[in-house]
């Protein structure tokens, strides 16, 4: 099993371009997750899916969307990008829940000039 | 917010000691997670620990928790230089919103 992957790993956007940051798991998990990575922040949760079909709001949700057409995909959409959403973003998946063992995708740094 | 402080945030140890950190909360939970993340990588899951539980082992891994102290801690044995490595609690609060609160993670050196 490959588990988590994320594409790119790293990307550079200019302010105001859009891209989609892509993460796949093959594990069968309904839950899915996205979380940014600051420096001396932790990680904070920016959307989530409880199945296909099916997406929610976390922590930071502003200037991103999300999606769940498959159990297996759940991209993440910049829409307008902006310096502040440079971070480096992981996907997470879980058998069990938004609460249970999380499984990491290896990342994507993103840097917006 | 809910999510954990590690401590301390940075440790420096010679390969074969213990590492010990710590990480405290504010509010009652029903789990407490601890992760593991080495340089340019995803986080990987150690130890999920209950709030019914007192302690949990894994290999040389031992997490401890005290819920009247709200603190866990994580013990590393007989350090490798391959456990340098950020480790972060993260908690699920009993009054929350369902969700994981990550603390900020703490470094942990081991100088072969």
């Amino acid at each position: 099993n490959a588990g988590v992957t994320q594409t790119p790993k790293f990307q550079v956007l200019k302010t105001g371009q859009s891209m989609t940051l892509q993460c796949a798991q093959d594990m069968n998990h309904e839950y899915m997750s996205w979380y940014r990575q600051d420096p001396g922040m932790g990680l904070r949760l920016i959307h989530y899916s409880v199945g296909a079909g099916i997406t929610d709001q976390g922590e930071v949700p502003n200037g991103y969307n999300v999606s769940r057409s498959t159990t297996e995909d759940f991209p993440l959409r910049l829409l307008s990008a902006a310096p502040s959403q440079t971070s480096v973003y992981f996907c997470a998946s879980s058998y069990n829940g938004l609460t249970d063992t999380q499984y990491f995708g290896p990342g994507t740094r993103l840097t917006v000039l | 917010s809910q999510q954990g402080e590690e401590d301390p945030q940075a440790l420096s140890i010679q390969e074969g000691e213990n590492a010990t950190m710590n990480c405290s909360y504010k509010t009652s939970i029903n789990n407490l997670q601890w992760y593991r993340q080495n340089s340019g990588r995803g986080l990987v899951h150690l130890i999920l620990i209950r709030s019914n539980e007192r302690e949990k082992h894994s290999g040389r891994l031992r997490v401890t928790l005290d819920t009247s102290k709200k603190s866990s801690s994580l013990l590393i044995t007989a350090s490798r230089a391959a456990d340098t490595a950020s480790y972060f609690c993260a908690t699920v609060s009993y009054y929350g919103n369902n969700r994981l609160a990550f603390g900020k993670g703490n470094q942990v050196v081991v100088i072969p």
